[in-house]
């Protein structure tokens, strides 16, 4: 099926660094939603984005829904350690069908 | 407890064995879906159901089929199994599933990781 293209694919930074990554398609989206999913869980929602240049902040995560709808970024700023984790973007369509990215893996070095 | 629950949280069986894996969605869900993970894979969309009946169809093999209940439960049969099939299996429930205008999120449960030796 259809998968987002999102990058980086993985990254390994120092507690206390901002971290950015999006996701892009060539498809629109009415809703984009961030998940972080920890080894061995089910992935969690962060955060949830309903309208094309919305900004949405959840503690030290900062999302945005791009204005074309074809794209969106996730920040997480001075990270810790229990960020670590698998992050997902994912996109739903009219049809209310949803498509996942394929994921960024974090790892924050102590 | 996201209020999504899946059984069995583990299993372990040997090839060419039939399994079940059974999700109950959040409650006042009326979708459901299915994901299939891979080691160190994204999240594969295996089938959704809406309020009993199929909506969409993924990268679904034909020796797995699904069904969901008059009381929203959904189970996933998994048969003829193969060692590749071993993987973490996701249910997720969403409020809706056809279109919608207003907030529909999905939410996961804490999945079945099924051994095939």
């Amino acid at each position: 099926g259809q998968q987002l293209n999102q990058s980086p694919q993985s990254m390994f930074i120092q507690e206390g660094e901002d971290v950015s990554m999006n996701c892009t398609s060539s498809s629109i989206f009415n809703t984009w939603l961030w998940y972080k999913q920890d080894p061995g869980e089910g992935p969690v929602l962060l955060i949830a984005l309903y309208k094309a240049g919305e900004l949405t902040s959840n503690g030290r995560l900062t999302a945005q829904f791009g204005i074309t709808r074809k794209d969106s970024f996730l920040n997480i700023s001075a990270s810790i350690p229990s960020d670590v984790g698998i992050y997902f973007c994912a996109g739903l369509t009219t049809g209310n069908q949803f498509y996942f990215g394929t994921g960024t893996s974090l790892t924050v070095i102590p | 407890d996201s209020g999504v629950t899946q059984t069995p949280k583990h299993l372990i069986t040997a090839t060419g064995q039939r399994v079940t894996l059974r999700c109950s969605p959040r409650s006042g869900d009326l979708s459901v879906y299915w994901y299939q993970q891979s080691l160190d894979q994204g999240l594969q969309f295996l089938i959704q159901y809406y309020n009993g009946e199929e909506r969409a169809k993924g990268n679904i093999l034909e020796r797995f089929s699904a069904q969901q209940f008059p009381d929203l439960h959904s189970e996933l049969n998994l048969s003829s199994l193969e060692l590749g099939d071993s993987a973490l299996y996701f249910c997720a429930s969403s409020p809706r599933g056809q279109k919608s205008m207003g907030a529909n999120v999905l939410t996961f449960g804490a999945g079945s990781r099924l051994t095939v030796l």
